[in-house]
């Protein structure tokens, strides 16, 4: 498709449980970025993907967190014993370089609210 | 590490009047740099970029933006702002691909939130 879709739109999740989000880029490019957007705009960078192939995971809290990105199938991330400070908006963002030349473009976001 | 600074937490203007939103940067190697408006609820949307070439660059929805390596800024403008154009707006940068600067990974300002008047 020519839009990142991003499932679901708003999850709840009570601290302890997990949460597994859901992106799909956009069909042709080859990096996926995963972002995590908290309460006072930061964005904080989290993963990245060369096709299915982990290409930056400097932003990952790996205790707790991982992604993937297979073949024929949504990018995931997944969050185990979610905790309170989890509660962000999750962002995909899905990307193909043209020479020296690329673009992020952006799904609408997993609204996650740990309680 | 790179830098991203938004020095306007929130601009109010009235509509038909100009705007400048301003981004400045610190970042190691080549710096590209990016523009885009987060509307409530709503993911990001690319209003511009620059890489290199001719510093002032013009985007979508009537903005532009101007690179200035020497002040380390990438402020965006619009000379005449419409009601739709109330939004969040970040400013981002990344490594130029071949630079060693890792991944195509942004980093973000904080965000200027603007809102119009009619």
């Amino acid at each position: 498709g020519e839009e990142v879709a991003q499932t679901p739109k708003h999850l709840v999740r009570g601290e302890g449980q997990k949460a597994k989000l859901y992106c799909a880029p956009i069909k042709g490019h080859s990096y996926v970025f995963w972002y995590q957007q908290v309460l006072k705009n930061e964005f904080k960078f989290l993963i990245s993907f060369q096709n299915e192939n982990v290409f930056d995971e400097t932003g990952m809290p790996k205790e707790r967190f991982s992604a993937k990105c297979l073949p024929n199938s949504p990018c995931s991330l997944e969050i185990q014993a979610t905790k309170l400070e989890d509660s962000a908006v999750y962002f995909c963002a899905s990307s193909l370089l043209r020479g020296l030349i690329y673009e992020q473009y952006f799904g609408p976001g997993t609204r996650l609210t740990v309680t | 590490a790179q830098s991203v600074t938004q020095p306007d937490i929130h601009i109010t203007v009235s509509e038909g009047a100009s705007l400048e939103l301003r981004c400045n940067y610190s970042y190691g190697a080549t710096p590209y740099l990016f523009w885009y408006v987060q509307s409530p609820g709503q993911g990001l949307q690319l209003l511009l970029k620059y890489f290199s070439g001719d510093t002032l660059v013009q985007g979508i929805k009537g903005f532009e933006a101007e690179f200035k390596r020497s002040q380390s800024s990438f402020n965006l403008r619009k000379p005449s702002v419409h009601w739709s154009d109330a939004a969040e707006y970040f400013c981002a940068v990344g490594p130029a691909p071949g630079s060693g600067a890792g991944s195509y990974q942004l980093t973000f300002g904080k965000g200027t939130k603007l809102s119009v008047i009619p």
